[in-house]
């Protein structure tokens, strides 16, 4: 089983939508979750950081938090063509130090 | 305030060779983690610096080392070059007691 995993897609969504992205992990003891985007040929991008269960809300990101189903989600509300983008779920491990552990990333594609 | 930079931005080398990827954080931060992302893969970690001090190892050879600098910024070294190191190498750096992390723009190489 891989520590994080995410769906890789293409997850194609309408302009104006709402995108929700998923991810899972392994360890039950992380504490640390970030959502990064990384547009072709650039480098990652942070969108947002969660550490409690629940939802945080960031403009129109929000980042949801299940640590109980080891679930972290990322809903992307009136999507916009410029969200078209790979999204990356990294998880921090508990026990450990600073050390960002990604999915593989779900390609994300809104379009017009 | 200054991101994090790298340097070079594209680097093409042969099977065999050395090469030495650059990195200056952003200011303040302290800690300085090397990723190495293959096409289509997330960012895989390669070790952290902090304090001029290897802080943490990921499943790479011992090929791969990096230094850390009284101004914090870093240098990743890979020796013996193999064709399977063609990748985007990323740094990223985090300000003291944080686990946000931020990327530079990253190194591609591409090992022929």
């Amino acid at each position: 089983q891989k520590e994080v995993e995410q769906n890789s897609g293409p997850l194609s969504v309408p302009e104006g939508a709402i995108a929700s992205l998923n991810c899972t992990y392994s360890d039950r003891g992380s504490q640390s979750f970030f959502w990064y985007r990384q547009y072709s040929g650039k480098s990652p991008e942070l969108i947002m950081s969660i550490y409690s269960n629940g939802d945080k809300e960031d403009g129109r990101f929000t980042a949801q938090l299940n640590k109980a189903s080891q679930y972290v989600s990322l809903l992307i509300r009136d999507s916009q063509p410029s969200d078209s983008a790979t999204y990356l779920c990294a998880v921090i491990l508990s026990g450990g130090y600073n050390k960002l552990i990604f999915g593989a990333g779900t390609r994300l594609a809104v379009h017009p | 305030e200054t991101g994090v930079t790298q340097s070079p931005t594209h680097l093409i080398k042969t099977r065999g060779q050395q090469v030495t990827l650059r990195c200056s954080s952003q200011s303040g931060h302290n800690t300085v983690s090397w990723y190495q992302q293959a096409l289509g893969q997330g960012p895989q970690f390669i070790f952290q610096y902090y304090r001029e001090e290897e802080n943490g190892r990921g499943n790479f050879p011992p090929r791969f080392s990096g230094l850390q600098f009284p101004n914090y910024s870093s240098e990743l070294n890979v020796n013996a070059l193999e064709l399977d190191d063609s990748a985007l190498y990323l740094c990223a750096s985090s300000l003291p007691g944080e686990e946000t992390q931020y990327f530079g723009p990253g190194t591609r190489l591409l090992v022929l």
